[in-house]
């Protein structure tokens, strides 16, 4: 199918575990993009991608770690699950520099 | 660094006109973006303003004053399905790197 995907779209976790969301895009789009979304606070970036293998930190990286080994995967790493990591997840694409993104159907985390 | 303020709830009428403001702080202006997210699902696109003044698409448009630091959306013969929240972005293009700050967002209830 074309477009941005992910995948769980809903995942339960204990404390402590190690747990890896996918984003997954077709389009070849350069810039990838990880955000979390929680009330009162709004989408906020957590990662982000240029290119493969071109990464760099976004406003809230920490207990998070991603790679881009190809153009068309961006997983989301959480090392060790902690329940302020409770919250959607939405990876996001775009084309260039001038686009805006395109967005996932998100991956509900909960971590007990 | 960053700041993007916009109201956290409206409520409006079936049939009638809203406008949704938005005000930003950024270091590295290269646009802003509008997007609408209904409860449960992704942000999609609904409009962008790089230069000053109203983009107009449909019911929507939206408006750019960056000397003031201001944008609005407004929602022209709403209708219930226009219930959603509402999400003011600006992009930063710091770095190099296009990356999209947003707001917390506006939660518009649209009543019969």
């Amino acid at each position: 199918d074309a477009g941005i995907t992910q995948s769980p779209r809903y995942k339960i976790t204990e404390t402590g575990r190690q747990v890896t969301l996918m984003c997954h895009q077709t389009w070849s789009h350069s810039y990838m993009f990880w955000y979390r979304q929680d009330l009162g606070h709004g989408l906020r970036l957590i990662y982000y991608s240029a290119a493969a293998d071109i990464t760099d930190k976004g406003e809230v990286p920490d207990g998070y770690v991603v790679s881009r080994s190809k153009t068309e995967n961006f997983p989301l790493t959480l090392e060790s699950a902690t329940r302020s990591q409770t919250s959607v997840y939405f990876c996001a694409s775009s084309e260039t520099r001038v686009y805006g993104y395109t967005f996932g159907s998100g991956t509900r985390l909960t971590v007990v | 660094g960053q700041n993007i303020d916009q109201p956290t709830e409206m409520t409006a009428t079936e049939g009638a006109i809203v406008q949704i403001n938005c005000t930003y702080q950024t270091s590295g202006f290269n646009g802003l973006f509008w997007y609408q997210q209904h409860a449960g699902e992704a942000p999609t696109f609904l409009s962008y303003n790089v230069l000053d003044g109203l983009e107009e698409k449909g019911r929507f448009s939206s408006f750019l004053s960056r000397s003031k630091g201001y944008s609005y959306l407004l929602l022209k013969e709403l209708q219930m399905k226009d219930s959603a929240s509402y999400l003011c972005a600006v992009r930063d293009g710091t770095g190099g790197y296009n990356k999209l700050i947003f707001g917390a967002g506006t939660r518009l209830a649209v009543h019969p």
